[in-house]
């Protein structure tokens, strides 16, 4: 089975900074992986879908990078809006779909 | 507007079987382009893929979950069911019922807003 280890499980950050979580696979996974949002109470959001491409919708601060084992998402200019868990998801033939441990983004 | 709807008991006895349906309004289930599936988050923990299912019956399970996991269709009411067996204080969760984009299991593009489900006697 694929694991998805995904850090820091939680950081602090000020509006404005910029912010980089990493998700990584212990094989290579190409460029599937996709990440989300959740806000407490809510269902997740679909940000990023096959490493890079920006969901409908989604504001363009958003980003995902990455292939094969190393995937970073970034958010450039961190907005109060976005004080959230984040997690990363891969999917393949199997099919399996993981989702990594997540990433908790707190007002510093 | 697509909406996804979890709907069924919200509290279930140590031993016995879950039962969510997901109703889907805004969009037919027959769509060739999409897969449906169930995730569920235990109380401030993270997420696990239950398992997903084409409207044709075709289905995927976890293999963590496969032994008592089944999911059914019913196109005629535009929804899918879910039923787990045998369930412990383990299987404690908020479950979601969501939509799979790119015409295989790929990514959750849409989302119900998930359903408390408490095992306990």
């Amino acid at each position: 089975d694929i694991q998805m280890t995904q850090s820091p499980s939680s950081l602090s950050a000020s509006v404005g900074d910029r912010v980089t979580i990493t998700c990584q696979a212990s094989q290579d996974i190409s460029y599937s992986l996709n990440w989300y949002q959740q806000t407490p109470g809510k269902a997740p959001k679909l940000l990023i879908y096959d490493a890079s491409s920006l969901e409908t919708g989604v504001p363009s601060r958003f980003s995902g990078s990455g292939s094969g084992t190393d995937f970073t998402f970034t958010i450039s200019s961190l907005q109060p809006e976005d004080f959230a868990t984040y997690y990363c998801q891969h999917y393949d033939n199997l099919p399996s779909l993981t989702f990594g441990g997540g990433t908790k983004v707190e007002i510093k | 507007q697509l909406q996804l709807q979890e709907s069924g008991p919200r509290l279930v006895k140590p031993s016995e079987t879950l039962s969510l349906t997901c109703t889907v309004s805004g969009a037919s289930i027959r769509s060739s382009s999409y897969y449906w599936g169930w995730i569920r988050q235990p109380p401030g923990q993270g997420l696990e893929w239950i398992g997903s299912i084409y409207f044709s019956g075709t289905t995927y399970y976890n293999p963590s979950l496969k032994s008592r996991v089944t999911i059914s269709v019913d196109t005629s009411k535009n929804q899918f069911s879910l039923k787990l067996s045998s369930v412990t204080a383990a299987d404690t969760a908020v479950y979601y019922c969501a939509r799979l984009k790119g015409g295989w299991l790929q990514a959750f593009d849409y989302w119900g807003q998930g359903t408390l489900v408490t095992v306990s006697s």
